[in-house]
């Protein structure tokens, strides 16, 4: 059973152009986080999803921050016109199912972003 | 508003010595409270939960977490370490404030050296 997939491992963009991050869940699970880390700080929540549907997106920046997780394919964070301040790691998380508190969150290996 | 707090930033212990990490945090209901592992350059990985029941709970690699409610604590302790436990730790807190989403708030970490 493979674990949570994220690619790629690490992507250098120039300032102003896009990034997409993509995260592939655990098979069975169907919920979706996506947290960044930036230098030296802890993780911090931006969005969770599931299946065709943005549950909360109130750690996300109010512009040029996107998040998707279609019916089919991975779960897709965009970030439009990149600035040297979006530098920074990006984990996905899934989980099977939520409400009752005592699941884990399963994370990937991350995605570091460098905005040159 | 939810919270946790990881008071040190480094933890330096002697191989065989015993490890202490640190955490507290802040809920206004039953805290479900998680410890993850991140090593350089990787995702991060569960350790161990306290959802109810015993205070001490055990988890991966030896490693075990005390619940103290009284004192809002969830310290991660290790009888005997090694080397290769030399990590970011990260201690965090599920979010429930808002909505039933299963976030997680994260403490901003503590580096964990171990020598030989």
């Amino acid at each position: 059973n493979a674990g949570v997939m994220q690619n790629p491992r690490h992507l250098v963009r120039r300032r102003g152009q896009e990034a997409r991050l993509r995260c592939s869940p655990m098979k069975g699970h169907s919920h979706v986080y996506w947290y960044r880390q930036l230098p030296e700080e802890g993780l911090k929540f931006m969005v969770y999803l599931q299946k065709e549907n943005i549950i909360d997106e109130s750690g996300m920046p109010k512009e040029r921050f996107s998040a998707e997780f279609p019916k089919e394919g991975p779960s897709i964070l965009r970030i439009q016109q990149v600035v040297r301040g979006d530098s920074a790691a990006y984990f996905c998380a899934s989980s099977p199912i939520i409400g009752t508190g005592n699941t884990e969150a399963f994370f990937g290996q991350g995605t570091r972003l460098t905005v040159v | 508003a939810q919270s946790v707090a990881q008071p040190e930033d480094q933890v330096n212990v002697a191989e065989g010595n015993p490890l202490t990490v640190k955490c507290t945090y802040s809920v206004s209901g039953n805290p479900y409270l998680f410890w993850y592992v991140q090593y350089p350059n990787r995702g991060l990985q569960f350790l161990l939960k306290y959802i109810t029941g015993d205070n001490l709970v055990k988890g991966s690699y030896g490693f075990e977490a005390e619940f103290n409610k009284s004192q809002t604590s969830f310290h991660l302790k290790k009888p005997s370490a090694l080397v290769s436990d030399s990590a970011l730790y990260f201690c965090a807190v599920r979010d429930y404030s808002s909505s039933n989403t299963g976030k997680l708030i994260f403490g901003q970490g503590t580096t964990l050296q171990v020598k030989p």
